[in-house]
């Protein structure tokens, strides 16, 4: 069983839409959640994190965590086509900073 | 965030060549570096973390006499993939972090050919 699990995709919405993304997770001992995001053929860049479980929102993107189902999700509202990209969902321990990531899903919006 | 160069964007080699690939914190002291690997359609996978002035840590499965990894300064970490073979193709990518920052930042990724 993978440690993060990921949806691939891929996903296709509308300019306007909401984009949901989602990971669960098996190790209770994760306690770190962050959401990252990658255009074709670039790093990956740090779009959230978070360590408790609720909600965290940053302009259009929202976190949730829901640490007791081991769950996490990313909704991106009023989604631009300069949102279309790879977001990656990765997870760590406490007292470690090695990252473990799921899959990615890979999300086109259409203008 | 803090910003990670990494150098070169691109290179391709012949195989049985080695191929050194640069990462470098520009504005923060780079105490913990790691590189990943990642497949074409898949998910970044941890090859080693390295410390500053200490030998990597190599993940299971990575081989440390291949993947040379040298972490000699706060601000510069080396990956040298040596006696490359077709199969190591690959996009490499670091982070750093510092004791500041509580998670990493990313380079821009090595995108390595071997032909």
């Amino acid at each position: 069983q993978k440690e993060v699990e990921q949806d691939p995709g891929p996903l296709s919405v509308p300019e306007g839409a909401i984009v949901s993304l989602n990971c669960t997770y098996s190790n209770s001992a994760f306690q770190y959640f962050m959401w990252y995001r990658q255009y074709s053929r670039k790093g990956p860049e740090l779009l959230m994190y978070t360590y408790s479980s609720g909600n965290k929102e940053d302009g259009r993107f929202t976190a949730q965590v829901d640490k007791s189902s081991k769950y996490i999700s990313l909704f991106i509202r009023d989604s631009q086509p300069s949102d279309s990209a790879t977001y990656l969902c990765a997870i760590r321990q406490s007292n470690d900073y090695k990252l473990s990531f799921g899959a990615g899903t890979t999300v086109t919006v259409r203008a | 965030g803090a910003v990670v160069s990494q150098h070169p964007s691109r290179v391709i080699c012949k195989s049985g060549t080695s191929v050194k690939i640069e990462c470098r914190s520009l504005d923060f002291q780079a105490t913990t570096m790691f590189w990943y690997r990642q497949f074409p359609k898949k998910s970044l996978m941890l090859m080693a973390t390295s410390n500053e002035g200490s030998k990597a840590t190599y993940e299971q499965g990575v081989e440390k006499d291949k993947f040379l990894i040298n972490h000699a300064s706060l601000t510069l970490s080396t990956l040298t993939v040596t006696s490359a073979h077709p199969e190591d193709s690959s996009f490499y990518i670091c982070s750093a972090r510092d004791t500041l920052n509580t998670e990493a930042f990313f380079g821009q990724g090595t995108r390595l050919t071997v032909v």
